[in-house]
């Protein structure tokens, strides 16, 4: 695809449920990213993966946080027992080069979930 | 870890004024340092970069100016327009870190 391409767009979810958000990279991208947008703030930082191996997960704020990319390709973020503060845009980001390298980041539109 | 300070929070000027957006950043190390564009409900997209070896770069009415000795770093558009509205993000990458941090955006109104 051209760009960086994430479903749902938009996920409500009741507090308790379990939620799966998906991020379709650029193709050849090595580098995937999953941050998580609260309203009014900046990108924080929650995985990286390079091709399939998730290098680092130190921005998971919880272990209901739950990221895979089995095959180098599409990542899924899970979210178990979704609770209120989880309520955000998770954007996914992805880049040609190692995150280590300052290649340019390509974000998608991001999946808005709302835990009501 | 690496913290970015973002100034100010939101900026109004009329169109054609200038627009100038400041970052700071605590760890000498970061040698990247990109500004985001976000509008309403899309996407961040990358508008201009630069590196830890560049002082000024430019591209037509945006620059980015960067001091490494104050640790500090610039966004400035010239000749604004309505379209240039939006949220506008720095951010900065550490060495051997996987991730960029970001600064938690300025709003900025351009009215015409």
């Amino acid at each position: 695809g051209a760009g960086v391409s994430q479903s749902p767009r938009y996920k409500v979810a009741k507090r308790g449920q379990d939620v799966a958000l998906r991020c379709d990279p650029i193709s050849g991208h090595v580098s995937l990213f999953w941050y998580q947008q609260a309203l009014g703030q900046g990108p924080e930082f929650l995985t990286y993966f390079q091709n399939e191996a998730q290098l680092d997960k130190s921005g998971l704020p919880s272990d209901r946080f739950f990221a895979e990319r089995p095959e180098g390709s599409v990542s899924t973020l899970k979210i178990q027992r979704t609770q209120q503060e989880d309520s955000a845009v998770y954007l996914c980001a992805s880049s040609d080069g190692t995150a280590f390298s300052g290649n340019t980041i390509y974000f998608g539109e991001g999946s808005w979930l709302t835990v009501v | 870890g690496e913290n970015v300070e973002q100034h100010p929070s939101t900026l109004s000027v009329q169109e054609g004024d200038s627009a100038v957006i400041k970052c700071t950043y605590s760890d000498s190390a970061s040698n990247y340092f990109p500004w985001y564009k976000q509008e309403l409900g899309k996407r961040p997209q990358l508008i201009i970069d630069i590196r830890s070896n560049v002082g000024e770069k430019k591209d037509q009415r945006i620059a980015v100016t960067l001091n490494k000795t104050a640790k500090h770093f610039s966004l400035h558009i010239t000749e604004t327009q309505p379209e240039d509205s939006a949220v506008y993000f720095c951010a900065a990458l550490r060495p051997g870190y996987s991730t960029l941090t970001f600064g938690k955006g300025t709003m900025l109104l351009v009215s015409p």
